[in-house]
């Protein structure tokens, strides 16, 4: 059963980097997309950014420009780097895992909250 | 694209059955099946439901089914149980624009 897990800080002040890893146990991140996606509280799901383990990598538009999605196969680990943090980052980000084949995500982390606030 | 549209309330009664729509689907991706369905309870990660429109993963009750008709894609609850209440995102895929993956906007179901 694969199991993810994200880590990182839980408070980042306005302006700074937010930066989230997510790790895999249970399976190996071969052949697998690889996906991080955000809800801020009592809101709705965002997409942010795919890769794959070779490195190829798909961001959302509305992101792009702040974000970066590195993978560590060695590690089995996957990360996300949000720069220029606002406010309107505060959110839960969840790691994601893609169906095999499939064009969705069927196995989730638990979540970090990720406050930015100074 | 945008965030598809869901409505932001459906209820019903133990026993009956409730439906939650989801519009706005991308038709530019054949075979056009990419929409899936997430139960999210709170404080829990959302979990899939329902794939490639009608599928539902293994131990999914068969109470969830899917559907799709044109640009709007349907959530069907059979049965409802007290257990059903929580929220459900669709979600959909395309290839040609951007972002790849959009959710809808969120449903919370309430078991009366």
């Amino acid at each position: 059963q694969v199991q993810l897990q994200e880590s990182g800080p839980g408070l980042v002040k306005p302006s700074e980097t937010l930066s989230l890893t997510c790790g895999v146990s249970g399976g190996s991140m071969r052949g697998y997309w690889w996906s991080w996606v955000r809800q801020p509280p009592g809101k709705g799901l965002e997409w942010i950014a795919e890769i794959f383990p070779t490195g190829s990598s798909n961001y959302n538009p509305s992101l792009k420009s702040r974000v970066t999605i590195l993978v560590d196969k060695s590690k089995n680990q996957f990360s996300l780097i949000l720069n220029s943090v606002t406010a309107a980052d505060t959110a839960l980000y969840y790691c994601a895992r893609h169906m095999t084949g499939v064009n969705t995500f069927d196995y989730w982390g638990q979540g970090a909250l990720v406050t930015v606030s100074s | 694209q945008s965030a598809l549209t869901q409505p932001a309330s459906v209820s019903g009664s133990p026993g009956q059955s409730i439906t939650i729509s989801c519009t706005g689907i991308s038709t530019d991706t054949p075979p056009y099946r990419d929409v899936s369905w997430f139960q999210q309870h709170p404080g829990k990660p959302p979990k899939l439901i329902i794939f490639d429109v009608t599928d539902r993963p293994s131990g999914v009750s068969y109470r969830f089914s899917g559907s799709k008709s044109g640009n709007t894609a349907s959530l069907t609850i059979s049965g409802l149980q007290a257990e059903d209440e929580a929220d459900y995102y669709c979600s959909s895929y395309t290839s040609v624009s951007t972002p790849l993956y959009v959710f809808g906007t969120g449903t919370k179901v309430t078991v009366l």
